[in-house]
């Protein structure tokens, strides 16, 4: 079983809608959850950070962990072109290893 | 820009051969850890390497190795290259030994083509 599985997409939406995005984890153990957004061509960059569970806001995006249904979600409101870009959700394992989704591919419409 | 520089941006090889890729991580960070990322695998952890000594191995293969150096700076040598190397290899580094809340800065990475 994956540590962690994430909806590939694609996923298309219109400039101003909001996205979500989610992933399912195996261990109930796991305690920091990340989302990275990677550009075409480019490396990750983390976009959000999560310790255990609850809800984390920073400017359009929120970061979710159900820590019960052992899954993590992140939705961007107010959706602009320039959000267009791969999103890969991923947990801490071992302190060390850091385990990837697959990731999802947005593309916001102008 | 992430302050993680790797060297070379694009490297196009043969079968059986051996590449050198090449990290320098963030002024200040000890950490440096090797990902490859394809299409079918996405992105897969290699290894972590800390102020100069291994500390963790994820999906390395034996024909690949690793070492860091004194000046902290980071390499990842592909041997005895197959089809399915073909990939993006991405450096990062943290400032620590990678517990908890570090994060982890990723360089713009090196696209390997084997032919």
């Amino acid at each position: 079983q994956k540590e962690v599985e994430q909806d590939p997409g694609p996923l298309s939406v219109p400039e101003g809608a909001i996205v979500s995005l989610n992933c399912t984890y195996s261990n109930s153990a796991f305690q920091y959850f990340m989302w990275y957004r990677q550009y075409s061509r480019k490396g990750p960059e983390l976009l959000m950070y999560t310790y255990s569970s609850g809800n984390k806001e920073d400017g359009r995006f929120t970061a979710q962990v159900d820590k019960s249904s052992k899954y993590i979600s992140l939705f961007i409101r107010d959706s602009q072109p320039s959000d267009s870009a791969t999103y890969l959700c991923a947990i801490l394992i071992n302190d060390y290893k850091l385990s990837f989704g697959a990731g999802t591919t947005v593309t916001v419409r102008a | 820009d992430s302050g993680v520089t790797q060297t070379p941006k694009h490297l196009i090889t043969a079968t059986g051969q051996r590449v050198t890729l090449r990290c320098s991580p963030r002024s200040g960070d000890l950490s440096v850890y090797w990902y490859q990322q394809s299409l079918d695998q996405g992105l897969q952890f290699l290894i972590q390497y800390y102020n100069g000594e291994e500390r963790a191995k994820g999906n390395i293969l034996e024909r690949f190795s690793a070492q860091q150096f004194p000046d902290l700076h980071s390499e990842l040598n592909l041997s005895s290259l197959e089809l399915g190397d073909s990939a993006l290899y991405f450096c990062a580094s943290s400032v620590d030994i990678g517990q908890g809340q570090e994060t982890q800065y990723f360089g713009p990475g090196t696209r390997l083509l084997v032919l």
